[in-house]
């Protein structure tokens, strides 16, 4: 079995301040990780994963994650956030060899202020 | 090239009463997942067909069933409606290999009176 915990539920920044969503799991076996996000009145729409190979992935609109096996984390990075990305973030994980099913976490708000 | 379309997009049902959503997912998928988001929380997953069957479920009551048609659309429909059924329902679409991501609709938002 697995769960995700993000470790916060809001996060607040200025514009162009860097910032860090946290997300760690809980897994028995091997997991890809995800990350979603999910703006007002909409589905969730995949922003990265990692499948395998290069620990740090990255997304066309300038987010990144780390794996790190040994603290089980995938926290998400952004150098330098607009008012665009103001959203829900999810982080979610499935176990290698079912069938992707995603457990995810509760969720972190981003604000991001002017 | 469509993405996951749901209908409806709103629904307000009462207690007791029985509902039907539908899913039709993206060109090329041929696994439905479904998944249960109430107001603050992430989503939970509620079952999953491929091949017209259901191969994998989380934990829902059996009041909780669904379906998936040979064109890969599928229903998820809720019996004996409670107050606490009210969510925000979303349906996932992926190819059937195990690690192929989920593609996510905008999902129904269902009310109970």
């Amino acid at each position: 079995a697995q769960s995700v915990t993000q470790l916060d539920s809001q996060v607040p920044v200025f514009e162009e301040a860097p910032v860090e969503l946290r997300c760690n799991y809980s897994s028995s076996v091997s997991v890809y990780l995800f990350w979603y996000v999910q703006y007002p009145n909409q589905g969730l729409q995949l922003l990265l994963k990692y499948l395998s190979g290069s620990t740090l992935v990255e997304s066309i609109n300038g987010f990144e994650a780390e794996f790190n096996k040994s603290q089980t984390s995938f926290h998400l990075r952004k150098p330098s956030v607009h008012i665009s990305d103001t959203a829900e973030y999810f982080c979610a994980v499935s176990g290698i060899g079912g069938y992707n099913k995603l457990i995810f976490g509760a969720g972190t708000r981003l604000a991001v202020h002017p | 090239d469509a993405g996951v379309t749901q209908s409806p997009t709103h629904l307000i049902k009462t207690r007791g009463q029985q509902v039907t959503l539908r899913c039709s997912p993206k060109s090329g998928h041929d696994t439905v997942s479904w998944y249960q988001q109430a107001l603050g929380q992430g989503p939970q997953f509620i079952f999953q067909y491929y091949e017209e069957e259901e191969r994998q479920r989380g934990n829902f009551p059996d009041r909780f069933s669904g379906h998936q048609f040979p064109n890969y659309s599928s229903e998820l429909n809720v019996n004996a409606l409670l107050l606490g059924d009210s969510a925000l329902y979303l349906c996932a679409s992926s190819r059937g290999d195990g690690n192929q991501p989920q593609h996510f609709g905008d999902g129904t938002r269902l009310s109970i009176l």
